[in-house]
């Protein structure tokens, strides 16, 4: 069965360090997704990007964050500034059809961020 | 914005209850999914349901979605240990993003 790949699978990084967390999704989806979900809790939309933009984002995604197609394959998620509070799990996700009907979403095994 | 709540938070049962988890949102969705979460694992999808009244089952785990199109319930039948973990729903609003809802955790006694 296609999956949705990230790596690193797991990154301690240092508070005002910059991290990079990328993604392959499934390979004929058109609609991409990271979310995070901080230890214990709900998980939570924080982008979605089609046609090499951003459609939608949350109020978590503020400035400090940003996303890139930069090869056609790879899906990144790029943090500027880390902060003790963007330690979480964050999870790529992938959907192949612009309509809502066949909706379904594949998510990665997630990139676990501690920030120390 | 679009909101999903999900109860209850934790659920323990005796191996061989029954379990059933309710989903409400504040929004008409157009679908809803269902994901279980392992411990220390990643929302794998279980199903969609897009219709109004729909009802489907997964051998012991029934989902059915509401005329309003939104709520949503999880039953699973004599649960077995195999069926821990987290139990999450997820809807589709009139955005293209998915929201989850805080997911429930259930926790089994053999």
């Amino acid at each position: 069965e296609p999956e949705v790949t990230q790596t690193p699978s797991h990154q301690v990084t240092q508070m005002g360090q910059e991290v990079i967390l990328r993604c392959v999704p499934i390979s004929n989806h058109l609609y991409f997704y990271w979310y995070r979900q901080i230890l214990g809790q709900k998980v939570e939309f924080l982008v979605s990007f089609y046609n090499n933009e951003i459609s939608e984002k949350s109020e978590i995604f503020d400035d400090q964050f940003s996303v890139e197609r930069p090869d056609g394959s790879n899906f990144t998620l790029k943090i500027r500034s880390t902060k003790l509070e963007d330690s979480a799990m964050y999870f790529c996700a992938s959907r192949r059809f612009v309509s809502d009907r066949r909706n379904t979403i594949y998510f990665g095994e997630g990139s676990w961020l501690t920030v120390v | 914005g679009q909101q999903v709540m999900q109860i209850p938070q934790y659920q323990h049962v005796q191996e061989g209850e029954d379990f059933t988890t309710y989903c409400n949102s504040s929004t008409t969705l157009s679908n809803i999914q269902w994901y279980k979460q392992r411990p220390g694992g990643h929302p794998v999808f279980l199903i969609q349901l897009v219709k109004s009244g729909e009802v489907k089952k997964q051998k012991r785990l029934t989902f059915q979605f509401g005329e309003a199109k939104k709520n949503s319930s999880l039953h699973i039948t004599a649960t077995q240990t195999t069926d821990v973990g987290t139990y999450f729903c997820a809807g589709t609003g009139p955005s293209q993003k998915l929201v989850f809802g805080q997911g429930t955790r259930l926790t089994i006694n053999p």
